[in-house]
């Protein structure tokens, strides 16, 4: 049972266009959300949060949004730069219960 | 600050044997967890740690095991290797003091392969 999806596997956008990775939840008990970045052989760097009381967070090229109705949080990029390239991995937790759950990935190649 | 460590980067061992694995939190971080990552499965929970107690258990076998030092550095043991442990495991740290909501920041990983 995942309860954690990421059903893109992969994509690919152009430099300076905006790249948007989406991830979908099924446990209603999720109310905290990250987004990490993952380079081949190192572990995955944070990226970006979000708590379940709002519904949009922003850091510099990156924004979150969640819409707690439909379970789903996506990540925008923009604009996307050649080094944004790596797997991007969507994460979920309680409070109060530390364990992330997450989910399989998208690979994102940002093309000059 | 200097970020999470994990040691050895890279393990070669063969079916049967055993194997411990090391990470040192961030300086101040009291919450230790650890993941395995597969191709297949994706990152999957093993365990988390705080104040030398395990606090979370993921759903693995027995042969995983961890602990917990009173300088908030981990370890993780794994017994009786079978070739499907063959993975990159992780560690993460947190700091309960920034609140209920904790951001796990991860170490390099541990490239363990089960010959």
């Amino acid at each position: 049972d995942q309860q954690v999806k990421q059903n893109s596997p992969s994509l690919s956008v152009q430099e300076g266009r905006i790249s948007i990775l989406n991830c979908d939840y099924t446990n209603s008990m999720f109310d905290y959300f990250l987004w990490y970045k993952k380079y081949p052989a190192e572990g995955p760097t944070f990226l970006i949060s979000i708590s379940s009381i709002k519904d949009k967070n922003e850091d510099g090229r990156f924004t979150v949004f969640l819409n707690k109705s439909a379970k789903h949080l996506s990540l925008h990029i923009v604009p996307s730069q050649p080094g944004d390239s790596a797997v991007y991995f969507c994460a979920a937790s309680r409070v109060g219960n530390t364990p992330l759950v997450f989910g399989k990935g998208t690979r994102l190649s940002v093309i000059a | 600050k200097a970020g999470v460590t994990q040691t050895p980067r890279y393990l070669i061992k063969t079916r049967g044997q055993q194997v411990t694995l090391s990470c040192s939190p961030i300086s101040g971080h009291r919450s230790v967890s650890w993941y395995q990552q597969t191709p297949g499965q994706g990152l999957q929970f093993l365990f988390e740690y705080f104040s030398e107690t395990q606090r979370n258990k993921g759903n693995f076998p027995g042969r995983f095991s961890g602990r917990q030092f009173s300088n908030s550095r981990s370890e993780m043991n794994v017994s009786t290797l079978e070739l499907g442990d063959s993975a990159l495991y992780l560690c993460a740290s947190s700091s309960p003091e920034r609140g209920l909501q904790e951001t796990q920041y991860f170490g390099p990983g541990t490239r363990l392969l089960v010959l």
